[in-house]
């Protein structure tokens, strides 16, 4: 199974400032299928990006995804009072799924 | 899109529980679907995945044949047999929807999860 590490485990930041955070997979994961959720306390993820790169339905354009292979990355442009909270990577590319650990974005 | 769980709730250690997600707002027979858990302040651990079909099931390793999933287009829901529960079995359990027929891709949406609580 392809393991993803996201770093790093918290991430304390001021609203306005720009959020950068890693998933890195143990294997190259096929057509970069991966996505990125958001958790906020008490609720569901929501789908932020899919196939690295592509924003999904409703998702304001601050926030992007990149990377290819093993090394992918979420960017928040600038962090808005409704962005702070736990972001999880998963990868679709092999016939087990798997996420990683989460990075938490708090307020600093 | 809606997606309800239903089914959990406390058992004991060594016991069964069958989950529900009755879905909504979309024709279910033609996406795949998938169960995802998400133990107590822990991260998310996909659990299982079904094709729109139901012809293909794909399960994580960690769950050592324990947990079946199925699905009954006719109802438009999704089932998770649980059996040999234990412990660390405690969690919320969610289903989402695949983005097509296949079992993989991403999730999107996501149900409220219902509660599995393992204990004697």
């Amino acid at each position: 199974e392809i393991v993803l590490t996201q770093s790093p485990g918290t991430l304390s930041l001021s609203p306005g400032e720009r959020a950068t955070l890693s998933c890195r997979t143990s294997q190259s994961v096929r057509n970069n299928y991966l996505a990125w959720y958001q958790q906020k306390p008490g609720q569901a993820p929501r789908l932020l990006m899919y196939d690295a790169s592509s924003r999904a339905t409703g998702i304001p354009d601050r926030f992007s995804g990149s990377g290819s292979g093993t090394d992918f990355t979420l960017t928040i442009s600038r962090l808005e009072p409704e962005d702070f909270a736990v972001y999880y990577c998963q990868q679709y590319g092999s016939i087990v799924l798997t996420f990683g650990g989460g990075t938490k974005v708090e307020i600093k | 899109v809606y997606l309800l769980e239903s089914g959990g709730g406390l058992v004991q250690p060594g016991g069964s529980l069958r989950l529900s997600c009755a879905a909504s707002g979309f024709t279910f027979s033609s996406y795949a679907m998938t169960w995802v858990r998400q133990a107590p302040g822990k991260g998310l651990e996909w659990l299982s995945g079904i094709t729109a079909t139901g012809s293909g099931t794909y399960y994580a390793d960690s769950l050592k044949g324990r947990f079946t999933i199925s699905r009954d287009n006719s109802k438009s829901t999704l089932y998770l047999q649980m059996d040999s529960l234990s412990a660390e079995d405690t969690a919320l359990y969610y289903c989402a929807k695949n983005p097509a027929n296949n079992w993989d891709g991403w999730l999107d949406p996501w149900g409220q999860g219902t509660l599995v609580t393992v204990s004697s």
